[in-house]
């Protein structure tokens, strides 16, 4: 398994306003993972995120919207841009490990936006 | 369009019976399965994964692969209260790691 702290575990935002998530592993890995739990919804992966490189986004996520940085190899942040009540969710950060593409995830950041 | 499909529940299980939960994929070319545990407020748990047709088992937990049938399921045997949670079905389908695509998850309630 893996120790994935994320920061903050939760916070209620203005909406227009923006909100960074840090995500901080215990060991050095290629790619993080960012995904969203919207309410009663299951979980969606936003974007993959490789040290050095842009995130690589999926279809329905943005850039503006999303920006990731992922300045080292136990390190990312994901900021959620000009919220909306829409953005309302559990933001989720995960890492690889082991056969199969095993994914572990961190605690999960909770936001609300007002 | 890839899809994980479970029933939302919630299933409701006596104390020490079996609790069995499932899932079907769409897609035959999905190589890795896994169920994770989410408790009301927290994030996903690992509790199995499941790679080949057949059986496998981990202490209480049994996950069920069968890929003709693209059926993957989830068997937990003398259920305790502990285990009244979501339980979330993944498929990779063998895209880019990590893309795993979820179910929306069966509620668990094990009654006392």
């Amino acid at each position: 398994s893996a120790v994935i702290s994320q920061k903050p575990s939760r916070d209620i935002c203005q909406r227009g306003t923006s909100l960074t998530i840090q995500c901080q592993v215990d060991s050095q890995v290629t790619m993080m993972f960012w995904y969203r739990q919207q309410p009663g919804q299951s979980l969606t992966l936003i974007a993959t995120a490789n040290q050095g490189s842009e995130a690589t986004y999926e279809s329905g996520f943005v850039i503006d919207k999303f920006p990731i940085s992922r300045p080292n190899l136990t390190f990312s942040t994901l900021t959620v841009s000009n919220l909306s009540p829409e953005d309302s969710s559990i933001y989720l950060c995960s890492v690889e490990r082991g056969p199969g593409n095993t994914i572990y995830f961190g605690e999960g950041s909770w936001l609300t936006v007002v | 369009q890839k899809e994980v499909e479970q029933n939302s529940g919630p299933l409701s299980v006596p104390e020490g019976a079996i609790a069995s939960l499932n899932c079907t994929y769409s897609d035959r070319v999905s190589q890795s399965f896994f169920w994770y545990r989410q408790y009301s407020g927290k994030s996903p748990e690992l509790i199995m994964s499941i790679y080949s047709n057949g059986d496998k088992e981990d202490g209480r937990f049994t996950a069920q692969l069968n890929k003709a049938s693209q059926y993957v399921s989830l068997l937990i045997r003398d259920s305790q209260p502990s285990d009244s949670a979501t339980y979330l079905c993944a498929v990779n389908y063998g895209g880019s790691q990590g893309n795993l695509i979820f179910g929306k998850g069966t509620k668990l309630s094990v009654k006392p």
